[in-house]
C-alpha cells in the first residue's frame, strides 16, 4: 500500500492526451514539491517533472505537471506509442521525514 | 557527466546482511545541496524510497525499514554504501542509487544508476 495513490492503468489513442493522477495528503503533496518519473521495462526511472511543473532539459513539452491541494497530475499530450511505460509520482512526506512514491500507473497507447 | 553504478551480491541468504555500494562520478558528495539516495523495486512492483544521504552527512531513512537500514559515505572513494540487515525474501528487488541536487527536501532524483538485482533465497 503506497502513501501516494495512482490509478493502476490508463489508456488513450495515439495523438490524444492523457492525465495521470496522484493523490496524497497534507503531510506530503500539499506541502512539498512533486516529481514524476517515467520507467520502461528493465530500465531505471527517468525524471520527467520536478517541482510540480518543471521539466528537466531534454523532456518535451508534451509532458506537463500540475498540483492542487493534496493531488498532483501528470499530463501527456500528443501521445505516441513510445510513451507506453510506467509512470510514478513522488514527493517528500514531512510526517514520515522520508521520500514516498506512488504505486505507479501503466500507460497503454492503443 | 554524472554517472552512478550499484554493486553488490546478486544472491543473499535469509537473515544475512546485504551490503550495496554506489560508486559515482561527475559530482562530489561534499558539495552543498548534493545528496545520494537508494530506491528499490521488487519484481513487477512499485518503486520504494529507502534512504538518503546529504552532503552534510545528514541521513534519512524509510520509517518502514529504519531499524534495518544504514547509509554511509566514503567521500574519498566517491561511494555511498547501503546496508540492510536481516534480509527476507520480500527484500528481493532491483536496488537503485540516484543523485539529487537541492537544499529543500525532495525526491527529484535526476541521475540514476542502472540498478542491481538482489535475490534473497536460501
Amino acid at each position: 500500500q503506497s502513501v501516494l495513490t495512482q490509478p493502476p492503468s490508463v489508456s488513450a489513442a495515439p495523438g490524444q492526451k492523457v492525465t495521470i493522477s496522484c493523490s496524497g495528503s497534507s503531510s506530503n503533496i500539499a506541502n512539498n514539491d512533486v516529481s514524476w518519473f517515467q520507467q520502461f521495462p528493465g530500465t531505471a526511472p527517468k525524471l520527467l517533472i520536478y517541482d510540480n511543473t518543471k521539466r528537466p532539459s531534454g523532456i518535451p513539452d508534451r509532458f506537463s505537471g500540475s498540483k492542487s491541494g493534496t493531488s498532483a497530475t501528470l499530463g501527456i499530450s500528443g501521445l505516441q506509442t513510445g510513451d507506453e511505460a510506467d509512470y510514478y509520482c513522488a514527493t517528500w512526506d514531512s510526517s514520515l521525514r522520508a521520500g514516498v512514491f506512488g504505486g505507479g500507473t501503466k500507460l497503454t497507447v492503443l | 557527466q554524472i554517472t552512478l553504478k550499484e554493486s553488490g551480491p546478486a544472491l543473499v541468504k535469509p537473515t544475512q546482511t546485504l551490503t550495496l555500494t554506489c560508486t559515482f562520478s561527475g559530482f562530489s558528495l561534499s558539495d552543498i545541496g548534493v545528496s545520494v539516495g537508494w530506491i528499490r523495486q521488487p519484481p513487477g512492483k512499485a518503486l520504494e524510497w529507502l534512504a538518503l544521504l546529504y552532503w552534510d552527512d545528514d541521513k534519512r531513512y524509510s520509517p518502514f525499514l529504519k531499524s534495518r537500514l544504514t547509509i554511509t559515505k566514503d567521500t574519498s572513494e566517491n561511494q555511498v554504501v547501503l546496508t540492510l540487515t536481516s534480509v527476507d525474501p520480500v527484500d528481493t528487488a532491483t536496488y537503485y542509487c540516484a543523485h539529487r541536487l537541492g537544499l529543500v527536501r525532495g525526491v527529484d532524483f535526476d541521475y540514476w544508476g542502472q540498478g542491481t538485482l538482489v535475490t534473497v533465497s536460501s
